[in-house]
């Protein structure tokens, strides 16, 4: 069976400074992908970034981008230059191609201050 | 207009009363999801259905209930409500059509309260 581990439940970072949120997870097959959610206050569960496990290179959007080292199953966010708006709820989720279907971990609460 | 749309936002209901959470988008997608969000444990998938005559169980289906009245909307129904049943519930889509990514787009989310 799949599984996502987010060992971090809490994590802090002094605004503009540098985070990295650490995700491991566990799976046979070989073609799958990998997300990263923000979930602020508002509750509304936002997608970040993406990674497919195909692609050695990995994903950036903007200030946040991933370290997906795919022998060690591990798939890392760092989010650059921390903004008060990036305090949130974090949740890695795993998919494989043919399942559709999200395994999501526990869930890192970012704080970020001032 | 939101895609995903999901009503109540919030319910308050007492133990044994049944509950209907519905779910409802516009993004033209296939794939519908429930899932259930409890502090420390992340999401877990309660059911989810790939069309209209395609509904399946998730990890956690035990005490639910689902209906796919049309591809458009996904209710999830609780028979007998009980406390351990408080949690946040999301509804999600996906598109089979949508590429590789298997993107999954989320609703508001319904937070519910079983005394």
């Amino acid at each position: 069976a799949q599984t996502v581990t987010q060992s971090q439940p809490e994590m802090s970072v002094q605004e503009a400074e540098t985070v990295t949120l650490s995700c491991t997870y566990d799976t046979s097959e070989s073609d799958y992908y990998l997300f990263w959610y923000k979930q602020p206050p508002s509750r509304q569960m936002i997608l970040v970034i993406r990674q497919e496990a195909y692609k050695q290179q990995n994903a950036t959007e903007n200030r946040f981008s991933v370290n997906f080292q795919k022998a060690a199953k591990s798939f890392s966010l760092k989010i650059s230059d921390s903004q008060l708006g990036d305090a949130a709820m974090y949740f890695c989720a795993f998919s494989t191609s043919g399942t559709y279907k999200y395994i999501f971990g526990t869930g890192t609460r970012l704080k970020v201050l001032a | 207009d939101a895609d995903v749309t999901q009503t109540p936002r919030n319910r308050i209901t007492k133990t044994g009363k049944r509950i209907m959470l519905e779910c409802s988008q516009t993004k033209g997608h296939d794939r519908m999801y429930w899932y259930r969000q409890d502090p420390g444990l992340g999401l877990r998938l309660i059911y989810y259905s790939f069309d209209v005559k395609d509904i399946n169980k998730g990890e956690i289906s035990d005490g639910y209930s689902v209906s796919r009245q049309a591809q458009a909307k996904f209710s999830l129904s609780l028979e007998s409500a009980i406390p351990n049943q408080t949690a946040l519930y999301f509804c999600a889509t996906s598109d089979s059509k949508g590429g590789s990514y298997n993107e999954q787009f989320f609703g508001p989310g319904t937070r519910l309260t079983v005394l």
